[in-house]
């Protein structure tokens, strides 16, 4: 148990469909991250999340939408994907300083199959 | 931009030492990250550097040179339970954290 949760583990979804992942952590820390992580691909940074604010979007197409309602609750907003979006998406989180950020901490990630 | 370098694949024999290197170059650097990551689970911390030089933990040690863009993990007595992906993470900004694509450790036995 690493203090960051993820919902669902395992997602399989149709090009059409929407559905929505969920990260919720209870270790007080005010910035948080989507990542996605493909075979034999290095973790990719989506977005990140400061104090509810988007900080950064690595240009990720429009058919993600992150939301970020408070400081301990993220979600991906999934919306007509294609296959190779398939891949396994983690949520970290950490408390972010002027000085840099301390370690992420990761949930166990939900691994989507687009069909 | 911002490069992360790092061996695919590395083999080790239980009980021996091994050294994963990762070289990295961005913008804004703050320090450097070493996760490990089983299969099918989320990657969980090991080691932080901030200044030059070895940081000690343990079995494991973080080494990181700031002037060469170059950090080593190094695994001594290896365990069978070792094997595992190892990821460097260069850190910059206030919160921003790229990630190489791992290195993949086997340790035979």
């Amino acid at each position: 148990e690493t203090g960051v949760t993820q919902t669902p583990r395992h997602l399989v979804m149709g090009m059409t469909n929407k559905k929505s992942l969920k990260c919720e952590q209870h270790l007080g820390h005010n910035a948080m991250y989507w990542y996605k992580q493909s075979a034999k691909k290095p973790l990719e940074l989506m977005f990140v999340y400061n104090f509810k604010e988007q900080t950064e979007n690595n240009s990720v197409p429009s058919r993600f939408s992150p939301e970020c309602p408070n400081s301990s609750h993220l979600f991906l907003h999934l919306h007509t994907l294609q296959p190779e979006d398939s891949a396994l998406y983690l949520c970290a989180s950490s408390q972010a300083m002027d000085t840099g950020n301390t370690e992420a901490f990761f949930g166990q990630g939900t691994r989507l199959t687009v069909v | 931009g911002q490069n992360i370098d790092q061996p695919t694949e590395m083999t080790a024999t239980e009980g021996a030492i091994v050294q994963i290197n990762c070289t990295y170059q961005t913008s804004g650097f703050n320090g450097l990250f070493w996760y490990q990551q089983h299969a099918g689970e989320a990657p969980t911390f090991l080691s932080y550097n901030v200044l030059d030089g070895l940081e000690e933990k343990g079995r494991f040690s973080s080494f990181l040179s700031r002037s060469k863009g170059y950090s080593y993990l190094l695994l001594k007595e290896l365990q069978m339970k070792d094997s595992a992906s190892y990821l460097c993470a260069a850190s910059r900004g206030a919160n921003n954290l790229f990630f190489g694509t791992g290195t993949r450790l086997t340790v035979i036995p």
